[in-house]
């Protein structure tokens, strides 16, 4: 069926590393992908998205690179800072024949940012 | 300008109730998504519904119902509750119907006992 997944539920990094959050998509059909952040008690915040005739896209801090070979999405934050600990999800944008989009969204990988 | 607002914050309802959640889009913004968020998972989606029609439907139960009014805020209303209703309810709203990004309100916890 159709499905958004994440590698990893938990990553942990040290202030001003790298971080590297995954996706894998299912549905070859998906045309626009979209990452959140999610604090806590609070709604999705929207991060970057990327449409699928794009490889890679940058945005203040972060790069979403889509792979559609094998379906795989990642969000990348450069010099990760505390603030950044949230759970962050990937959607996918899949057009339907009827008069509406479907979005799916994966499970959420919660990053963890160590002081 | 302010930014997808919901109401009530928390709310704690019994089996066999009916709620009802309220959300008003960003200023402009014609259409609203309506998802369910249980713990540790990520939104489901339930309902969009754009310039008051409804537009999608996910999967979910006639026990949940919504409506979009003239000024384009939105209602969601959920009959007969359960204890697996409980969650984290999200609106969202973007200007047009479809691939538009979406801004989400903070959430409306729901808690069934």
């Amino acid at each position: 069926g159709e499905s958004v997944g994440l590698h990893l539920p938990t990553l942990s990094v040290q202030e001003g590393d790298n971080s590297i959050i995954n996706c894998a998509y299912s549905n070859s059909a998906s045309d626009y992908f979209i990452w959140y952040k999610q604090e806590s008690g609070k709604g999705p915040q929207f991060i970057i998205d990327i449409r699928s005739n794009m490889d890679k896209r940058q945005g203040q801090r972060v790069t979403v690179l889509l792979n559609k070979t094998v379906k795989h999405l990642s969000l990348q934050i450069a010099a990760t800072q505390p603030g950044d600990s949230a759970v962050y999800f990937c959607a996918e944008n899949i057009p339907m024949k009827t008069s509406y989009d479907k979005v799916i969204f994966g499970p959420g990988t919660s990053l963890s940012v160590i002081p | 300008d302010a930014g997808v607002t919901q109401s009530p914050t928390h709310l704690i309802k019994t089996r066999g109730q009916q709620v009802t959640l309220r959300c008003s889009p960003i200023s402009g913004h014609k259409s609203v998504s309506w998802y369910q968020q249980v713990l540790g998972q990520g939104p489901q989606f339930i309902f969009q519904y754009y310039e008051k029609e409804e537009r999608g439907r996910g999967n979910f139960p006639d026990r949940f119902s919504a409506r979009q009014f003239p000024n384009y805020s939105s209602e969601l209303n959920v009959n007969a509750l359960l204890l697996g209703d409980s969650a984290l309810y999200l609106c969202a709203s973007s200007y047009g119907p479809n691939t538009d990004t979406q801004y989400f309100g903070p959430g409306t916890r729901l808690t069934v006992l």
